[in-house]
């Protein structure tokens, strides 16, 4: 079955660090999201993309990065984590935009110290 | 995000009740999507609905948007404790542009 996956599943990191999240999905979507989730806010649209070499900022993207140089895979990097950056980070996919729904991934929770 | 609202935040009813949450958008849908999150977990979709007046079920879950497409609402039948989690709505608002969601409703049911 396809499926996406996020790893690590749980990550404490130190304020200045790098630090990248990987999400691999099998659906063979063009269209991949990185959304972070905290109390009171719900879920926030970081970055996304509708193909290989394609990124797009979202509604909160500052201080993260992607990157997208196959199908299967987005990466999401802190470039110098922050403790307003500690969260829990979901990974979706689709196979459409506006018309498909997203496969989520099972997030990672990332704690920044 | 403010362009959608849903109603309550949280819900607390008795195992065997009805209820409903509320989703209402600032804009005219493109398309509205059901998901349910349990705690620590992914979120699961449960339905889509794009045209105006369209109603889906699944189980004893049903969804309905309005014929002005700026309200969607999700109605669970006979509550069950398997229905607990975080009920969140996503709201296209056009066909090239990503899901915005609510902030969720939590709903518990106890026995």
């Amino acid at each position: 079955d396809a499926e996406i996956t996020q790893s690590p599943r749980h990550k404490i990191t130190e304020t200045g660090r790098q630090v990248t999240l990987a999400c691999h999905q099998t659906w063979n979507h063009n269209n991949m999201f990185w959304y972070r989730q905290d109390l009171g806010h719900g879920l926030r649209l970081i970055h996304y993309s509708y193909g290989v070499q394609d990124t797009n900022k979202g509604e909160v993207s500052d201080g993260y990065s992607v990157s997208r140089s196959n199908t299967e895979d987005l990466p999401l990097t802190l470039e110098s984590a922050a403790s307003s950056q500690t969260s829990v980070y979901f990974c979706a996919s689709s196979a459409g935009v506006g018309n498909s729904p997203l496969h989520f991934g099972n997030g990672t929770r990332l704690t920044v110290t | 995000s403010q362009e959608l609202e849903q109603s309550p935040q949280s819900l607390i009813v008795q195992e065997g009740k009805n209820l409903t949450i509320n989703c209402t958008s600032s804009k005219t849908l493109y398309g509205l999507y059901w998901y349910k999150q349990k705690y620590g977990e992914g979120l699961i979709f449960l339905m889509m609905l794009q045209k105006g007046g369209e109603e889906k079920s699944h189980e004893k879950i049903t969804a309905k948007l309005d014929e002005k497409k700026q309200q969607s609402s999700l109605h669970i039948t006979a509550s069950q404790p398997s229905h607990a989690g975080i009920y969140l709505c996503g709201a296209a608002f056009s066909g090239n542009t990503p899901l915005v969601f609510g902030k969720g409703t939590r709903l518990s049911v106890i026995a």
